[in-house]
């Protein structure tokens, strides 16, 4: 079953622009990814944030958790044309080691 | 290099005809996983694996079966392919509980393309 929505499915941005994706799910989780999927190719991970963290960045990407709605967004500032791609998040449970569940994804596309 | 590789990349097929999608990590990882990813449906798990000889199901695992003999490899076997099994297969691997950490990035290997006609 799909734990996380992402919204919006589709994004189209000029380069230079900042990309905001957001994620909405359903149950209690102990962690949240986001991952990154170039077209047809494996997902490529790119940020983990704890339950008990709000905030968390890594290079241009910026992450934050709203455990009391629920939803989790994933900033890209300054954004380049190799930005382009689908943007997932994952989510885990307690008790569910390492089982991830998947949301549907963002389809980002980033314009010269 | 760290990576998960699968074989083969592109597999085109017909119903019933058994086939076996082998996965393998060289980083000395407890957990792998299959997924499937299908339009509007994102990623779906079909078996994972804690440890060898350690495998469960996942969402949806009817028509698949897979194995962990070895650390190191995770395969994936349909033994009576249909078509509703034409998707695209992820193989994942991650560190498990024994790395001491309750949870862990997964890395993907860069999939499988199967068409069963």
């Amino acid at each position: 079953s799909q734990q996380g929505e992402e919204d919006p499915q589709a994004l189209s941005i000029q380069e230079g622009e900042n990309a905001t994706m957001n994620c909405s799910y359903k149950t209690s989780i102990n962690n949240l990814q986001w991952y990154r999927q170039n077209s047809g190719r494996g997902l490529v991970h790119l940020i983990l944030i704890r339950s008990n963290e709000r905030e968390k960045h890594s290079g241009r990407l910026r992450v934050t958790l709203d455990t009391s709605k629920k939803s989790s967004s994933l900033l890209i500032t300054a954004s380049r044309a190799a930005d382009t791609a689908s943007y997932f998040c994952a989510t885990g449970v307690t008790g569910g080691g390492n089982k991830l569940t998947f949301g549907t994804g963002t389809q980002l596309k980033v314009e010269l | 290099e760290a990576q998960v590789t699968q074989n083969p990349r592109y597999l085109i097929t017909v119903t019933g005809k058994k086939l076996t999608v082998t996965c393998s990590q060289n980083m000395n990882h407890e957990y792998m996983s299959w997924y499937r990813q299908d339009p509007g449906l994102g990623l779906r798990q079909i078996y994972y694996s804690m440890n060898v000889e350690v495998t469960d199901k996942g969402d949806v695992p009817e028509g698949y079966k897979v194995s962990r003999k070895e650390k190191r490899n995770f395969p994936l076997i349909l033994e009576s392919p249909s078509p509703n099994q034409t998707s695209l297969y992820f193989c994942a691997s991650s560190w498990g509980l024994a790395g001491g950490r309750r949870f862990y990035e997964q890395y993907f290997g860069p999939g499988t393309r199967l068409t069963v006609t």
